[in-house]
């Protein structure tokens, strides 16, 4: 079945403690990103990845990193989270080019206490 | 930057038609889409359109799309207990360089659809 999948679904953690939040899709897609959502304003991007070793900064990119080793993988890291990052997050997936749907994978929710 | 609005709440009677409105600001965007989200789930794409198209059917779902006045608009015909969801309104945005690139998504705040029995 193609699918985006991530973990953990649900994470509470203390500030300043890393953290790697996992995403990983199998349909072969150059395209991922992740977004946040919180109440209100909506999916924000944070970063995306055009392929293996190719990263770039969404629109909220600060207090995040990502990496993009293999395809398939695209895992969001927290050096040292605070709790202005507790939030639902969504990684996605697409094949490249214009009009191609993303694929969304179920959301990871955060609490950073 | 690119801006996408829509009002945060739509409460219709179960059996009338939903109208749910949008409006963007990046001209060149080529595809605008619908998600929906209900509670505790997931985005689920629903629908999109062309730039180039005015309007889209699919069953109950109709989209309507105002180009030149940047306005896209989902209408949810025989509106049902199930439709009761987030609705997200979202535009394309080329990303990764002229060279190829692909579309990332720039996504409203959402509307929350409420069903009145």
């Amino acid at each position: 079945e193609a699918q985006v999948t991530q973990n953990p679904r649900y994470l509470i953690t203390v500030t300043g403690k890393k953290l790697t939040v996992t995403c990983s899709q199998n349909m072969n897609h150059e395209y991922m990103s992740w977004y946040r959502q919180d109440p209100g304003l909506g999916l924000r991007q944070i970063y995306y990845s055009m392929n293996v070793e190719a990263t770039d900064k969404g629109d909220v990119p600060e207090g995040y990193k990502v990496s993009r080793k293999e395809k398939r993988n695209f895992p969001l890291i927290l050096e040292s989270p605070s709790p202005n990052q507790t939030s639902l997050y969504f990684c996605a997936s697409s094949r490249p080019g214009q009009g191609n749907e993303q694929f969304f994978g179920p959301g990871t929710r955060l609490t950073v206490l | 930057g690119e801006d996408v609005e829509q009002s945060l709440f739509l409460s219709v009677r179960e059996g009338d038609s939903s109208v749910i409105n949008c409006t963007y600001t990046d001209s060149s965007s080529t595809y605008l889409y619908w998600y929906k989200q209900e509670p505790g789930a997931g985005l689920q794409l629903l629908t999109y359109i062309f730039s180039n198209m005015d309007m889209k059917q699919d069953q109950r779902l109709t989209v309507l799309l105002n180009k030149k006045d940047k306005h896209l608009s989902l209408r949810i015909a025989d509106t049902q207990t199930g439709d009761s969801a987030i609705y997200f309104c979202a535009e394309s945005i080329r990303q990764g360089g002229s060279g190829g690139g692909a579309d990332g998504l720039t996504f409203g705040k959402g509307t929350h659809l409420i069903i009145q029995p």
